[in-house]
């Protein structure tokens, strides 16, 4: 069975400390990662796709990477906006993505 | 450009009630599919639909239903409401059906079951 695994739940940040959250997956045919920013009360606000293994994204703060099991978002001197649950998702029939359970970040200033 | 819309934001239900729930596609956007995310979860999925067909369905009871219209908007019917059932119901959109295509979702709607 397809599983997704987001560690850590949880992870308390000073402003300005670097870190990286965890995404380990077990899919028959990874057709796309993709991981999503979810403030409190929204929808997921989608971030990045990734596809094949050594593949990198990157968007301000946010870099994401991808590896056969398992990929990345790291996350440079994050500030408090970046505050959120980060969500992971795959994709391996096309029809239906996984998702984990999400890593809830918190900045502190 | 608009985004995934969808209506109500919030509603409140008695159990054994049915509800329906509205979605509207990013303009060009052909597929639309239903999740339903619960406190503290990741969102699971329910259906997929691609051109007004069904593509693929979750682990969710006959209870749950939903069609996609020509203008390939959607609803997503839940019958026999029961208390689990209380949760954020996401519609997402993306341009095709086709595998890897990423999903774009809308802010939900908050389904309350009492």
């Amino acid at each position: 069975e397809d599983q997704v695994t987001q560690s850590p739940e949880a992870l308390r940040l000073q402003e300005g400390e670097s870190s990286s959250l965890n995404c380990s997956y077990t899919v028959s045919g990874l057709r796309g990662l993709f991981w999503y920013r979810q403030d409190p009360g929204k929808g997921p606000e989608f971030l990045f796709t990734l596809y094949s293994a050594g593949e990198e994204k990157e968007k301000e703060r946010l870099k994401a990477t991808l590896t056969k099991k398992e990929s990345f978002l790291h996350i440079t001197a994050p500030k408090p906006e970046d505050s959120a649950t980060y969500l992971c998702a795959v994709d391996d029939r096309g029809n239906q993505f996984y998702f984990g359970t999400g890593t809830s970040l918190t900045v502190i200033p | 450009d608009a985004g995934v819309t969808q209506s109500p934001t919030h509603l409140i239900k008695t159990r054994g009630q049915h509800v329906t729930l509205r979605c509207s596609p990013i303009s060009g956007h052909k597929s639309v599919s239903w999740y339903q995310q619960v406190l503290g979860q990741g969102p699971q999925f329910i259906f997929q639909y691609y051109e007004k067909e069904e593509r693929g369905r979750g682990n969710f009871p006959d209870r749950f239903s939903a069609r996609q219209f020509p203008n390939y908007s959607s609803e997503l019917n839940v019958n026999a409401l029961l208390l689990g059932d209380s949760a954020l119901y996401l519609c997402a959109s993306s341009l095709g059906g086709a595998p890897g295509n990423t999903i774009y979702f809308g802010e939900g709607s908050w389904l309350t079951v009492v």
